[in-house]
């Protein structure tokens, strides 16, 4: 069964720093991989996702998969007091369209 | 106007208790998922439905029963219900196959006393 796991488990950082995220799993056969942001009492929405290894950029949001490692990771550039969150990394499973989703990271951006 | 409606937006029930909470997705999606998500666990996938027809269940009670009365809804009935059922439950949709992203509806907020 997939499991999937997050660090750190909370963040604060400035306005302006760099928030990088990571997310750990454990089926090699996975092929959709992403990251959904829940502001407090929210839906669950998504940021970005990846398919294939390397690196994708939108905006001031990076994600990066190393599918060997079983990792994939979101850095978000020039962080604003907006982009606190929940942050909730998602897999899907090999056979179809259940996503798991990790235990998610709570970010704080202080102004 | 909302795109994924959830009724109630809370729900306060006693301990034996039957409920359903309503789904509705008006983007034109051919498949529809329940998530439930509690204090300390991850959002936990329950159930996904393409044209109506069930296709993952991964919830171990029988007491959670999902009802496709149309193609764009997906109820979740909830019976003999327990304090541990109290959580937020997620109606999701999207089209049909791994390659696409989900959208949530706004949950449903369950209190099991």
């Amino acid at each position: 069964q997939q499991k999937v796991q997050q660090s750190p488990e909370s963040l604060i950082v400035p306005e302006g720093a760099m928030t990088s995220l990571n997310c750990t799993f454990s089926d090699s056969a996975s092929q959709y991989f992403a990251w959904y942001r829940q502001h407090s009492g929210k839906a669950p929405k998504a940021l970005m996702s990846i398919f294939s290894n390397g690196e994708k950029e939108e905006g001031r949001f990076t994600i990066h998969l190393n599918k060997a490692s079983l990792h994939f990771s979101l850095h978000i550039r020039d962080s604003q007091p907006s982009d606190s969150a929940l942050y909730l990394c998602a897999v899907n499973n090999s056979a179809g369209n259940k996503l798991t989703f990790g235990i998610g990271t709570r970010v704080l951006v202080r102004p | 106007d909302p795109k994924i409606i959830q009724k109630p937006k809370y729900l306060v029930a006693v301990t034996g208790s039957e409920k359903i909470l309503i789904c509705e997705q008006y983007l034109g999606h051919n498949a529809m998922y329940w998530y439930r998500q509690s204090a300390k666990k991850p959002l936990e996938f329950m159930f996904s439905y393409s044209y109506q027809k069930l296709m993952d269940n991964q919830t171990a009670s029988s007491r959670f029963q999902p009802q496709s009365s149309k193609k764009n809804h997906l109820d979740l009935q909830i019976t003999a219900l327990k304090p541990d059922d109290s959580a937020t439950y997620f109606c999701a949709s999207s089209q049909w196959g791994s390659s696409y992203e989900q959208y949530f509806g706004p949950g449903t907020r369950l209190t099991v006393l």
